[in-house]
């Protein structure tokens, strides 16, 4: 069964520090995501992407994030100059339309 | 604002139904959906409703939709241990827009 691939699945930074968080998406949807869990909270969604553009985000989508889709498969969550408080678990998710969206198992981001 | 709400906790035996309910504010929601969150592991999606549907059943799972008390809940039957997990409700609102707003989550706990 096609599924979303994430890797890393643990990723340690420094503080200021640029990181990249990879996805996978399912490889016939056209509808990617990202969403963060800081240990404890609710899972929050972040941005959506369509068609090559951010279709929606959230006010913690701010100028440090950024996405990507670099080729035909991959999906990218960049943060430029990362802060402590970005520590979480990141999760991609991908649909095929409006319905159904599907997880990756997530990137745990710890940021020192 | 959309929130969404659940109860923490739930303990059952193995072989008892489970009921994990969840309420939510925003009443234009188009889609509810219910998540499995096992440790270590991603968001599994189980199952989702539409806003116009009562009711929706898939083998052991059931859920109920009361749009006038804004509330709905999974039923479980013959739950077993590997149900163990936290099971997120979640929901969608308005055309067009696919952001999901997560609850925190039911901790299922399933005693042999």
């Amino acid at each position: 069964e096609p599924e979303v691939t994430q890797t890393p699945s643990h990723q340690v930074t420094q503080m200021g520090q640029e990181v990249i968080l990879r996805c996978v998406p399912i490889s016939n949807h056209l509808y990617f995501y990202w969403y963060r869990q800081i240990l404890g909270q609710k899972v929050e969604f972040l941005v959506s992407f369509y068609n090559n553009e951010i279709s929606e985000k959230s006010e913690i989508f701010d100028d440090q994030f950024s996405v990507e889709r670099p080729d035909g498969s991959n999906f990218t969550l960049k943060i430029r100059s990362t802060k402590l408080e970005d520590s979480a678990m990141y999760f991609c998710a991908s649909s095929r339309d409006m319905d159904e969206q599907f997880f990756g198992p997530g990137t745990r981001l710890t940021v020192l | 604002g959309e929130d969404v709400e659940q109860s923490l906790f739930l303990s059952v035996r193995e072989g008892d139904s489970s009921v994990i309910n969840c309420t939510y504010t925003d009443s234009s929601s188009t889609y509810l959906y219910w998540y499995k969150q096992e440790p270590g592991a991603g968001l599994q999606l189980l199952t989702y409703i539409f806003s116009n549907m009562d009711m929706k059943q898939d083998q052991r799972l059931t859920v109920l939709l009361n749009k006038k008390d804004k509330h709905l809940s999974l039923r479980i039957a013959d739950t077993q241990t590997g149900d163990s997990a936290i099971y997120f409700c979640a929901e969608s609102i308005g055309t067009g827009r696919r952001a999901l707003t997560f609850g925190s989550g039911t901790r299922l706990q399933v005693q042999p």
